[in-house]
């Protein structure tokens, strides 16, 4: 079972939210981790987008707007990037990474359609 | 303005060598934990290694001992020199930061063929 998993795709309408999720192995306890997540459009490096571990710990990436946040379900021992408001430059793929037994792992990443 | 050239990619047989170089601007990158990522062809990002702060190295299982990162600080710039290489390695190499204090600035890439 891989370490991170997320949703190979997702579609979501402009102007709505979309929340992708980022699901931990089981073992490994959500609450413990910073996550990172990512942007990435076709042809370009990924854009980080911020890092959250707790609402008393997370950091926006520079000119990142705040409708990209960050949280946490412990109950499905997964992290979450919720975008709101969705713009059809938001259409791209995402990607949550984490810190963990000295090595950066990430997620698949989700594909985000905006239609 | 923070900033992360790449250089160094090529075409190169199975088996050879590469040094890919990361130059840094704006900021101090020995300041900072420091890493390599890959993406190979219409795939997701892979992590390859990280050098700490404190200069502490940390390698995948997939290139340990066939890749090594480094740093020349009075340069300021990163390194990852890569041998034995194999075609699974074929990917765009990024230099990007990230760790406990974050910038969060990642390069353009710089593209690694391996083929006969």
């Amino acid at each position: 079972q891989a370490v991170l998993t997320q949703p190979s795709s997702l579609s979501a309408s402009p102007g709505a939210s979309a929340s992708l999720t980022c699901t931990l192995r089981s073992g490994i306890n959500v609450g413990a981790y910073r996550i990172y997540w990512y942007q990435q459009k076709p042809g370009n490096p990924p854009q980080y987008l911020l890092r959250y571990t707790s609402d008393s710990d997370k950091h926006q990436g520079s000119g990142v707007p705040s409708r990209f946040s960050g949280s946490k379900d412990a109950s499905a021992n997964a992290g979450i990037l919720l975008i709101s408001g969705l713009q059809s430059e938001d259409e791209a793929d995402y990607y949550c990474m984490i810190w963990h037994s000295s090595a950066s792992v990430f997620g698949g990443g989700t594909k985000l359609t905006v239609l | 303005e923070v900033q992360l050239v790449e250089s160094g990619g090529g075409l190169v047989q199975p088996g050879g060598s590469l040094r890919l170089s990361c130059a840094a601007s704006g900021f101090t990158l020995s300041n900072y934990a420091m890493n390599w990522v890959r993406q190979a062809p219409g795939k997701g990002l892979e992590w390859v290694s990280t050098i700490s702060e404190g200069g502490t190295t940390y390698y995948a299982d997939s290139v340990r001992g066939r890749f090594t990162i480094s740093r020349d600080t009075s340069r300021n710039t990163l390194y990852l020199q890569i041998n034995s290489l194999r075609g699974e390695d074929t990917a765009i190499y990024y230099c990007a930061q990230f760790g406990p204090s974050i910038l969060g600035n990642w390069g353009q890439g710089t593209l690694v063929t391996v083929s006969s």
